[in-house]
């Protein structure tokens, strides 16, 4: 069955560190895309990417980078510039060109030890 | 810059009772609407989809409907369970690009 692969499902990452969290899909979807959730509020979106080697920063994008070398694949690397990066983390796809649904994955929890 | 907003903000009712869950938006020049069920600590599975051009969507149980003139859009649910316990989130897509996202509806259905 197609559908998109988040990993891990939880991640802890020590002060100063980088982190990358994987998302690989299989449903031929050009645009992917992360998003960050706190509790009590709704998704903000990070980075996304329409086709593969361009991708734009969201609301939040500072302290945070991506790659999409492959249509597959679009990973998010939390950076140490990233102050408060506790969160549960979404990605997500849908295929351009139409009025299509988004398709997300079963999240990330990342957690500052 | 569009804005969701979904009220109430949680909502508890015993199993068997119809129920309407609210979203309201303020930019009314969307692409579409969509509906998303949210487990405790899992992704978002999406329930319905409702183009522009549409009125209503119906899965089962569940009946979506879209006011863009007045910007809202409501989630009814028929004869809840408690399966249904969940948090409900209403996502608006205004372009290619740009899809925000309402803080939800926490539902607790009670046996």
């Amino acid at each position: 069955d197609g559908g998109i692969t988040q990993s891990p499902k939880y991640l802890f990452r020590k002060e100063g560190q980088n982190v990358t969290l994987s998302c690989e899909q299989n449903l031929n979807h050009d645009a992917m895309y992360w998003y960050r959730q706190d509790p009590g509020q709704g998704l903000r979106l990070i980075y996304y990417s329409q086709i593969v080697n361009d991708f734009q920063k969201g609301d939040i994008a500072e302290g945070y980078s991506v790659s999409r070398e492959k249509k597959e694949s679009f990973p998010l690397t939390v950076t140490s510039a990233q102050k408060n990066p506790t969160a549960f983390y979404l990605c997500a796809s849908h295929r351009t060109g139409g009025k299509n649904g988004y398709t997300f994955g079963s999240g990330t929890r990342l957690t500052v030890v | 810059k569009q804005e969701v907003t979904q009220i109430p903000a949680a909502l508890s009712v015993p199993e068997g009772e119809n129920l309407v869950l609210n979203c309201s938006f303020t930019d009314s020049a969307i692409y579409n609407l969509q509906w998303f069920r949210q487990d405790p600590g899992k992704g978002l599975t999406s329930l319905l989809l409702i183009q522009s051009s549409q009125r209503e969507q119906t899965s089962g149980r569940l009946n979506a409907s879209l006011d863009k003139s007045s910007g809202r859009s409501t989630l009814y649910i028929a004869a809840s369970q408690p399966g249904d316990s969940a948090t409900y989130l209403c996502a608006v897509r205004n372009d290619n690009n740009d899809m925000r996202f309402g803080a939800g509806t926490r539902l607790t259905v009670k046996p």
